[in-house]
């Protein structure tokens, strides 16, 4: 039973445009929502979070939106570059710290075309 | 600043087999996590350690064993191999158990195991 879901497996952009990365999650209890980005033969790098009591938070290029009501979130970058190209992997964490660890998706790879 | 690192990069092992899979933290960082990552999946959380006692584990079998040391640096120990545990394993470290305000986890390269 999969609590965090990604849907699409890839997505292709093109270079200057948004990118739009969705996330669904059926853990009500989740409360602190996470992105990773993982380039091949490297570990996932964190980029962004949002903890249950806001419905937006932006870090230069990347914005998350919580839409908690759908239990729903997005990433959104803008504009998109070369670089961006990587799998992200949304995840989630309940209440109690790190002894649960962190719920992940399977992940989207997004493709920036030029 | 030095990141997570592990070793080894790359290990094959045979059915039954038992095997130890290296973690240094970063510096500063006293909580490490391991997670399995299968083909097309995402990571997997195994079991955290903080302050060297196991602090919470994910649905793994008790063949799935850890340890922290004092400088923090951890190992994961997976007995008798089954072919399923083909896997890539990561360890990532914190600056705490918790998962929100500054407390992110920071993830190694990881290690691919191979059983045949």
């Amino acid at each position: 039973d999969q609590q965090v879901k990604q849907n699409s497996p890839s997505l292709s952009v093109q270079e200057g445009r948004i990118s739009i990365l969705n996330c669904d999650y059926t853990n009500s209890m989740f409360d602190y929502f996470l992105w990773y980005k993982k380039y091949p033969a490297e570990g996932p790098t964190f980029l962004i979070s949002i903890s249950s009591i806001k419905d937006k938070n932006e870090d230069g290029r990347f914005t998350v939106f919580l839409n908690k009501s759908a239990k729903h979130l997005s990433l959104h970058i803008v504009p998109s570059q070369p670089g961006d190209s990587a799998v992200y992997f949304c995840a989630a964490s309940e209440p109690g710290g790190g002894a649960d660890g962190l719920t992940f998706g399977k992940g989207t790879h997004l493709i920036i075309q030029p | 600043e030095t990141g997570v690192t592990q070793s080894p990069t790359h290990l094959i092992k045979t059915r039954g087999q038992q095997v130890t899979l290296r973690c240094s933290s970063q510096s500063g960082h006293n909580t490490v996590s391991w997670y399995q990552q299968a083909l097309g999946q995402g990571p997997q959380f195994i079991f955290q350690y903080y302050r060297e006692e196991e602090n919470g584990r994910g649905n793994f079998p008790p063949r799935f064993s850890g340890l922290q040391f004092p400088n923090y640096s951890s190992e994961l120990n997976v007995n008798a191999l089954e072919l399923d545990d083909s896997a890539l394993y990561l360890c990532a470290s914190s600056l705490g158990p918790q998962l929100a305000g500054g407390y992110e986890q920071y993830f190694g390269p990881g290690t691919r195991l191979t059983v045949t």
